[in-house]
């Protein structure tokens, strides 16, 4: 089955800066990757996705690459402030069309933005 | 977009009494759910895939005589932790997908803790 693996498991960084959190996946067939935001004791919160036809996606200040060969997949986030602090969490699935695919999380990534 | 609602958002119990937990899909049908667990700092783990009208589907190392679920309607799933144990206090969190996107959407969790 899917195995996602994510680092770094904690990343602090000074308000304004840039964050990079960077996952791995061994199923090749997997085609749908998602990112989490999970503040504690809340459910997770979709950032931003990509899917495995196209390499980058961006959203203001969050943007996710794809390396589909190399099977990983990095989010960014620039400009960083004090409300991105939380947990983030990779994840990867196949999905081709049905719902019935499981969706397999990373480890996580805690990041702190340091005011 | 899709609404998934948790029931109860927490509740305490003494060892050896069962407790259930709803979730429901609000605005739309769902004939597949998601129940994940998710220890303090940890990521989320799958623990089974809810099928309408037939057996959920447990992942490698969940109990599913302890895990009971019940996916009786389009728009609800059930679990049930059987004869519960302080080791079975967790967050635990129902999702869904709903239409083509793929997109998981989540409930609001359940903390359980076991006195």
């Amino acid at each position: 089955g899917e195995n996602v693996e994510q680092h770094p498991s904690t990343l602090s960084v000074q308000e304004g800066d840039s964050a990079v959190i960077k996952c791995t996946y061994s199923d090749s067939a997997s085609n749908y990757f998602p990112w989490y935001k999970q503040e504690l004791g809340k459910r997770p919160q979709l950032i931003i996705d990509i899917r495995s036809n196209v390499g980058e996606k961006k959203d203001q200040r969050i943007a996710v690459t794809l390396n589909k060969t190399a099977k990983h997949f990095s989010l960014h986030i620039t400009e960083t402030q004090p409300e991105d602090s939380a947990v983030y969490f990779c994840a990867a699935k196949r999905y081709y069309g049905g719902a019935t695919n499981k969706l397999i999380f990373g480890t996580g990534t805690l990041l702190a933005v340091q005011p | 977009g899709a609404v998934v609602s948790q029931h109860p958002s927490w509740v305490i119990c003494k060892s050896g009494t069962s407790v259930k937990i709803e979730c429901r899909s609000l605005d739309f049908q769902a004939t597949t759910m998601f129940w994940y667990r998710q220890f303090p700092k940890q990521s989320l783990m799958l623990m089974a895939t809810s099928n309408e009208g037939s057996k959920a589907t447990y992942e490698q190392g969940v109990e599913k005589d302890k895990f009971l679920i019940n996916h009786a309607s389009l728009t609800l799933s059930t679990l049930t932790v059987t004869s519960a144990h302080p080791e079975d206090s967790s967050f635990y969190i129902c999702s869904a997908s709903q239409g083509a996107t793929g997109e998981l959407f989540f409930g609001e969790g359940s903390r359980l803790t076991v006195l």
